[in-house]
């Protein structure tokens, strides 16, 4: 069965500073790899996703995640926070050719200004 | 285009009593999705729905748990008698019809019901 693992629940940055959360997914096989975002009073949304090719994907609003097949994992990156990134972000994992998705537990990003 | 509406946004019941959760998936979108969020925890997939077959339904707690989604539009999500471990935010979610080579890639949520059960 797959499974993703958050290893950050609350973090706390000022404005400016560079971000990585953390994801690891437990799966042998081929993925497809996401990030969610919820942002406050908001539905969670995609932010980004891997499905093949260069491991380096870029999604909205200056975010980036960076597979590493051989570590597991799909670190999202932003070099500089902005206070509207404040959100709970979401690593989700989909085992290719099946539609079910499975999230982790989800980090909270407070961003002060 | 209208998003994916679910209802009602918070609902508050006591322990042993019946609640109806429905979700209206985005116009067109064949696959919909119940996922379940406890406090602090993850995001669990509950069961998913191809029109209006039930796909995959493993993650459903119990059989106090009762998924519908009739003529393949809306889906309603009953949970009967309901238990103070019921409480959680109930997200529905829909996405478009699957490639020939598998999943599309993105899932359209809701912005979920919320039920807190005493």
């Amino acid at each position: 069965a797959q499974s993703v693992s958050q290893h950050n629940h609350h973090v706390i940055l000022s404005e400016a500073a560079s971000l990585e959360l953390g994801c690891n997914y437990s799966y042998g096989g081929t993925v497809n790899l996401f990030w969610y975002v919820q942002y406050p009073g908001q539905h969670l949304q995609l932010l980004l996703k891997y499905f093949s090719g260069d491991p380096l994907v870029k999604g909205i609003k200056g975010f980036e995640a960076e597979f590493i097949k051989s570590k597991f994992s799909f670190n999202l990156r932003k070099p500089s926070v902005q206070w509207s990134d404040t959100a709970e972000y979401f690593c989700a994992v989909n085992s290719g050719g099946y539609q079910k998705v499975t999230f982790g537990t989800g980090t909270k990003l407070q961003v002060i200004p | 285009e209208a998003g994916v509406t679910q209802f009602p946004s918070h609902s508050v019941i006591e322990k042993g009593q019946t609640v109806t959760l429905r979700c209206d998936p985005i116009s067109g979108h064949d696959n919909l999705y119940w996922y379940r969020r406890v406090m602090g925890k993850e995001i669990k997939f509950l069961l998913h729905f191809v029109k209006e077959s039930k796909q995959d339904e493993s993650g459903m707690p119990n059989n106090r748990f009762l998924a519908e989604r009739t003529g393949g539009t809306y889906s309603t999500l009953k949970v009967q008698p309901a238990e103070l471990e019921d409480s959680g935010v109930y997200f529905c979610a829909s996405s478009q019809k699957e490639r020939l080579a598998g999943f599309t890639g993105e899932l359209f949520f809701g912005e979920g019901s919320r039920l807190t059960v005493l």
